[in-house]
């Protein structure tokens, strides 16, 4: 039983334009969420988190945005560009738990 | 700056054959953990140590073993392969209180035969 849901396994958008990325979870106890990013052949990076107390968290180009009530955030890149191509995971902590849970991943391509 | 170093890169395995993936970090992080990445399945945690000597199942621990007599050491054992197992392994660490980002190794590519 998935409890953290990315839903559309890829994106294409253009350089310059924005990247949307949506995530859904069903767990009501998670409490921080987190974004990484992921390169073929490279272990996954750390982008972006964003604490359950907060609505919103920027960080350059990347701004994660957290609905408590509908359970689900969505990360933004503006503008995209080619080198943000990769896969994207968004994972999920429950207060007092050290398991970090994962979503599937969702590959984004940025176009020249 | 190593950061955290896994060895081997890759591995094929035959059915029944056990081996072990080394993990180690130099940043003195209390917290490390092993993910497997399979397609379509994201990564999911297989054993996690909060500190030496310390260790708890994941997700997903059937078929592996863990143990951290040091800070730096973190391995995974594979008893007796199975070709379930056939997957991408990452190891990965953290310092702080939870919720502190993880910074993971290159990952080890495993084949099971």
């Amino acid at each position: 039983d998935q409890q953290v849901k990315q839903n559309s396994p890829s994106l294409s958008v253009q350089e310059g334009r924005i990247s949307i990325l949506n995530c859904d979870y069903t767990n009501s106890m998670f409490d921080y969420f987190l974004w990484y990013k992921k390169y073929p052949a490279e272990g996954p990076t750390f982008l972006i988190s964003i604490s359950s107390i907060k609505d919103k968290n920027e960080d350059g180009r990347f701004t994660v945005f957290l609905n408590k009530s509908a359970k689900h955030l969505s990360l933004h890149i503006v503008p995209s560009q080619p080198g943000d191509s990769a896969v994207y995971f968004c994972a999920a902590l429950q207060g007092g738990s050290e398991k970090l849970v994962f979503g599937k991943g969702m590959k984004l391509t940025v176009n020249p | 700056n190593a950061g955290v170093t896994q060895t081997p890169k890759f591995q094929v395995l035959k059915t029944g054959q056990s081996m072990t993936l080394q993990c180690a970090q130099d940043m003195n992080h209390e917290y490390m953990s092993w993910y497997r990445q399979d397609p379509g399945m994201g990564l999911r945690l297989i054993h996690y140590s909060v500190g030496a000597g310390i260790t708890d199942q994941g997700e997903v621990p059937n078929g592996y073993n863990v143990s951290r007599s040091t800070t730096e050491d973190f391995p995974l054992r594979l008893l007796s392969a199975a070709p379930s197992q056939t997957s991408v392994y990452f190891c990965a660490s953290r310092s702080g209180q939870v919720g502190e980002k993880l910074f993971f190794g290159s990952g080890t590519q495993l084949s099971v035969l």
